[in-house]
């Protein structure tokens, strides 16, 4: 099955600057790669997608990048602000008839003033 | 868009009792909803996929007979936690799939933490 891992497991930025988080995937059939946003307590939250025929899409502050050769995929968050402190998980799946997605381990990703 | 709600958000029950959590989609049709679990400061496991009017696809190691679902129509979705332990205590999240695309996004509820006494 997939195998999603994801680095750092922490990020500490200072407000204003980019942070980066990384996955890469093993299952080469995986078309599909969302990431979520989780605040303590609550559930995760969908922010962006991409799938394998893009290499690349943005969302004002958010973007992400996909390398299918490498099998990895990258998010990044420009211009950060407090309230972007929160768990942010990646996931790969595939969008055939189980649908099923394949979690990262999460980063915790904490902006300081 | 692509709103998910649970009920309750908190439960606490005791041991040996079961627990029903409710996880509907409200503005949209679900063809496939997933049922997770997360502990604290982990990630989140898949428990089980339920597809409406079918039986629930359980993931190893999972309990069918102790983690009982019902998807009993294209907006709603249940998990019965049978016979509850305090092992059994957790986040349990669910989410769902739209029925319209080829989108196959999931989109989570805000979880329902159980605690077994």
């Amino acid at each position: 099955g997939e195998n999603v891992e994801q680095h750092p497991s922490t990020l500490s930025v200072q407000e204003g600057d980019s942070a980066v988080i990384k996955c890469t995937y093993s299952d080469s059939a995986s078309n599909y790669f969302p990431w979520y946003k989780q605040e303590l307590g609550k559930g995760p939250q969908l922010i962006i997608d991409i799938r394998s025929n893009v290499g690349e899409k943005k969302d004002q502050r958010i973007a992400v990048t996909l390398n299918k050769t490498a099998k990895h995929f990258s998010l990044h968050i420009t211009e950060t602000q407090p309230e972007d402190s929160a768990v942010y998980f990646c996931a790969g799946g595939n969008t055939g008839t189980a649908s099923k997605l394949t979690f990262g381990t999460g980063t915790r990703l904490q902006v300081t003033l | 868009g692509a709103v998910v709600s649970q009920h309750p958000s908190r439960v606490i029950c005791k041991s040996g009792t079961s627990v029903k959590i409710e996880c509907r989609s409200l503005d949209f049709q679900a063809t496939t909803m997933f049922w997770y679990r997360q502990f604290p400061k982990q990630s989140l496991m898949l428990m089980a996929t339920s597809n409406e009017g079918s039986k629930a696809t359980y993931e190893q190691g999972v309990e069918k007979d102790k983690f009982l679902i019902n998807h009993a129509s294209l907006t709603l979705s249940t998990l019965t936690v049978t016979s509850a332990h305090p092992e059994d205590s957790s986040f349990y999240i669910c989410s769902a799939s739209p029925l319209a695309g080829p989108t196959r996004e999931q989109y989570f509820g805000p979880g329902t933490r159980l605690t077994v006494t």
